[in-house]
């Protein structure tokens, strides 16, 4: 069985550009969370999406936004590239929007997209 | 209310010794607490995971032991291998809501052969 899948795997872009990532959840899982790693930190909680709908955000900028498609996969953007920007970008899946019940809120990551702003 | 603190920050062992990562959180909604294992590169992967209605929960090598009153949880990695060399992070998270996973700062293992 296929795990989550993100694309690309590397991406280099300069300050100002926008930058778009996909993500496709394991086969089954309705819900996508995005977070944010640097370099030496814990991921950082960007965005949870369920059923193509926003159902909660983090600590980030308006230059963050994302989308859920009928096929459950799922974009981050991020516009105005700045250079702080520079991280690890995960997406995880769970089974379930809330996490209710063993298990349905379990997050399986991704291998992430390495960003580096310059 | 939402961080959770981890400690030590990095931690070497001799292969075969005990290896503990410990945490502490506090937001008590909290009601699941998972660990990940992250190598270099890689995205972290599942460890374990407790809920605060055990006190200890074992998978192979790996133990979870939770102290619910003081808010405190650990993993123990019973005869650590070079292997088992990587990231740990600990998390935590509130059921009810969406799954918003708060995350340690993690702790950089070495096991030395």
């Amino acid at each position: 069985d296929a795990g989550v899948t993100q694309s690309p795997t590397h991406l280099i872009k300069t300050r100002g550009q926008h930058v778009t990532l996909r993500c496709s959840p394991i086969s089954g899982h309705k819900s996508v969370s995005w977070y944010q790693q640097v370099l030496g930190q814990g991921p950082q909680f960007i965005f949870q999406y369920y059923e193509k709908e926003e159902r909660g955000r983090g600590n980030f900028p308006d230059r963050f936004s994302a989308r859920q498609f009928p096929n459950y996969s799922s974009e981050l953007n991020v516009n105005a590239l700045l250079l702080g920007d520079s991280a690890l970008y995960l997406c995880a899946s769970s089974l379930a929007g809330l996490a209710g019940g063993p298990g349905s809120g379990t997050q399986y990551f991704g291998p992430g997209t390495r960003l580096t702003v310059l | 209310q939402q961080q959770v603190k981890q400690s030590p920050q990095s931690l070497i062992v001799q292969k075969g010794g005990i290896s503990i990562i410990n945490c502490a959180y506090e937001n008590t909604a909290f009601d699941y607490f998972p660990w990940y294992q992250q190598f270099p590169g890689k995205g972290p992967a599942l460890l374990i995971a407790i809920r605060p209605d055990v006190s200890e929960k074992k998978e192979g090598r790996f133990t979870i032991s939770f102290n619910k009153s003081a808010k405190q949880f650990s993993l123990h990695i019973m005869d650590s291998q070079p292997g088992d060399s990587a990231t740990y992070f600990c998390g935590g998270m509130f059921s009810g809501g969406y799954n918003k996973l708060i995350f340690g700062a993690g702790t950089r293992l070495a096991v030395h052969p």
